[in-house]
């Protein structure tokens, strides 16, 4: 079955203790991201990545890293997580990146708190 | 930079009534739009989506159009289902945002039996 798998679903931490967000795809995506949700913000990027070893910034980067080694991993560190990066996170893919009009496929999220 | 503006939710409706929800969108060049929608404990998934202007994106008895000369595109359906009870996200990329994706803050649907 064609999907985005994140791990972990839900994660309690606390503050400073290092965190990796799993993000994996089984369609041979080019494309992928990163976003977060939270209430009445809608979803905001983090970051996205074109192809393996190309990255950038989204709108909301800050606290935040990523890497592509892989083609169909993309994991989402949190160096030193803060309360403020409570939220639900979310992964997506697609499957080229050709101007814009490309459908994102998305994981189930991942939930996190951060006390 | 490029925006995208919704109308605030919820939004309660009875089944079998008309649903609008209105987007309207800030960009330069000519991005692509989609509607994207997520149910109860999911992840996102698309509904329909637009890539030039005065395209017409259609699924499952909703519509919406590109307006360009409006910047809007307002997702209808003729007669919801309490099964469409989600949030629904307008979302652009593409133009001059570059490899960027920008969302709505999403509308909550209510639909009542």
């Amino acid at each position: 079955e064609a999907q985005v798998t994140q791990n972990p679903r839900y994660l309690i931490t606390v503050t400073g203790k290092k965190l990796t967000v799993t993000c994996s795809q089984n369609m041979n995506h080019e494309y992928m991201s990163w976003y977060r949700q939270d209430p009445g913000l809608g979803l905001r990027q983090i970051y996205y990545s074109m192809n393996v070893e190309v990255t950038d910034k989204g709108d909301v980067p800050e606290g935040y890293k990523v890497s592509r080694k892989e083609k169909r991993n993309f994991p989402l560190i949190l160096e030193s997580p803060s309360p403020n990066q409570t939220s639900l996170y979310f992964c997506a893919s697609s499957l080229v990146w050709t101007g814009g009009g490309e459908t994102q496929y998305f994981g189930p999220g991942t939930r996190l708190l951060v006390l | 930079g490029n925006s995208v503006t919704q109308m605030e939710g919820p939004v309660t409706l009875s089944e079998e009534a008309f649903l609008t929800i209105n987007c309207t969108y800030t960009a330069t060049g000519y991005p692509s739009l989609f509607w994207y929608v997520q149910y109860p404990g999911e992840g996102l998934q698309l509904l329909l989506k637009a890539t030039k202007a005065d395209d017409k994106g259609s699924n499952k008895g909703f519509e919406a159009t590109y307006r360009k000369e409006t910047t809007s595109f307002h997702l209808e359906k003729g007669s919801v289902q309490v099964s469409d009870s989600a949030v629904y996200f307008c979302a652009l990329s593409g133009g001059t945002g570059g490899f960027k994706t920008i969302f709505g803050a999403g509308t909550r649907l209510f639909v009542k039996a």
